[in-house]
C-alpha cells in the first residue's frame, strides 16, 4: 500500500508568515493525525481527526494553528502567523481505528520540516 | 494521567552488540507500539505489541500487561540501528496515544 505523503519536506519562511502543510493519509484510514516534533523531544500532538471530526485538539494553539480534514481524507495544517518556536518538523500519521489486532498502529509521513527566521 | 516512562534515555553501543530497552507505564494501557525514528527523522512503527512477545529479524518485543511493562531487544545491532526508540500506548478509551521520551541509541562501527 502507498504510505502517508506529506509535502512540503522543507519550508523556511520569516517570522510572522503563514505557512500550510499537506497530508494524504494511506487509504481506507480513517483516523488521521498532525504530530509537532521540536528537535531533541518526542512527538507532540497537536491534532487528530477521526474522518473529518476532531477528537482531540487539546494541544494546538488555536490563535495561530489551523487543521481541517475535508471529505474525511487529505488534510492541512496552517500556521499564521508563525513564531520562532515553531521550527520543528511536522509528522503526519493515520490509522485504522477498531479494537482488532492491528487497529490503532500508526503510519507516519517523511514529515514536514519548518524553519522559522 | 498515565505516564510512559523509557530508559535508557541514551545508549551507545560498539556493532554486533545486544541491548535492551525497556518501556514503563503506570496504568494499564492498550495496543502498545514500538517506534524507531532514523537520524533523517523517518518514524517507522517496529511493533504493534499489546502483550506477548514479537520477533522481526534482529529485533524482538515483550509486553507483560500486568506488571505494566515491555522490552525492546536489540541483537547483533548494526549502525543502522541507530536513532531514537519511543514506545506508545493508547490509554483509557484508546482515543488519545501517550508516548514515552524515547531511547537514544548510537551504535558505533
Amino acid at each position: 500500500e502507498a504510505g502517508v505523503a506529506q509535502s512540503p519536506r522543507y519550508k523556511i519562511i520569516e517570522k510572522r508568515q503563514s505557512v500550510a502543510f499537506w497530508c494524504n493519509p494511506i487509504s481506507g484510514h480513517a483516523t488521521l493525525y498532525w504530530y509537532q516534533q521540536i528537535l531533541g523531544q518526542g512527538p507532540k500532538l497537536l491534532i487528530q481527526f477521526q474522518n473529518n471530526g476532531v477528537v482531540d485538539d487539546s494541544q494546538l494553539p488555536k490563535d495561530r494553528f489551523s487543521a481541517e480534514r475535508l471529505k474525511g481524507v487529505d488534510s492541512t495544517l496552517k500556521i499564521q502567523p508563525a513564531k520562532l518556536e515553531d521550527s520543528a518538523v511536522y509528522l503526519c500519521a493515520s490509522s485504522r481505528p477498531g479494537t482488532f489486532s492491528g487497529a490503532n498502529v500508526l503510519t507516519f509521513g517523511a514529515g514536514s520540516r519548518l524553519t522559522v527566521l | 494521567g498515565i505516564q510512559v516512562e523509557q530508559s535508557p534515555p541514551d545508549l551507545i553501543l560498539q556493532e554486533g552488540a545486544n541491548s535492551t530497552l525497556r518501556c514503563n507505564f503506570s496504568d494499564s494501557v492498550n495496543n502498545l507500539q514500538w517506534f524507531h525514528q532514523n537520524p533523517w527523522g523517518q518514524l517507522i512503527n517496529l511493533f504493534y505489541i499489546p502483550s506477548g512477545t514479537k520477533q522481526n529479524g534482529r529485533l524482538s518485543a515483550t509486553t507483560v500487561a500486568t506488571e505494566r511493562y515491555s522490552l525492546l531487544y536489540i541483537s547483533s545491532s548494526q549502525t543502522t540501528d541507530s536513532g531514537v526508540y519511543f514506545c506508545a500506548a493508547y490509554a483509557g478509551n484508546n482515543r488519545k496515544l501517550i508516548w514515552g521520551l524515547g531511547t537514544s541509541l548510537a551504535v558505533n562501527p
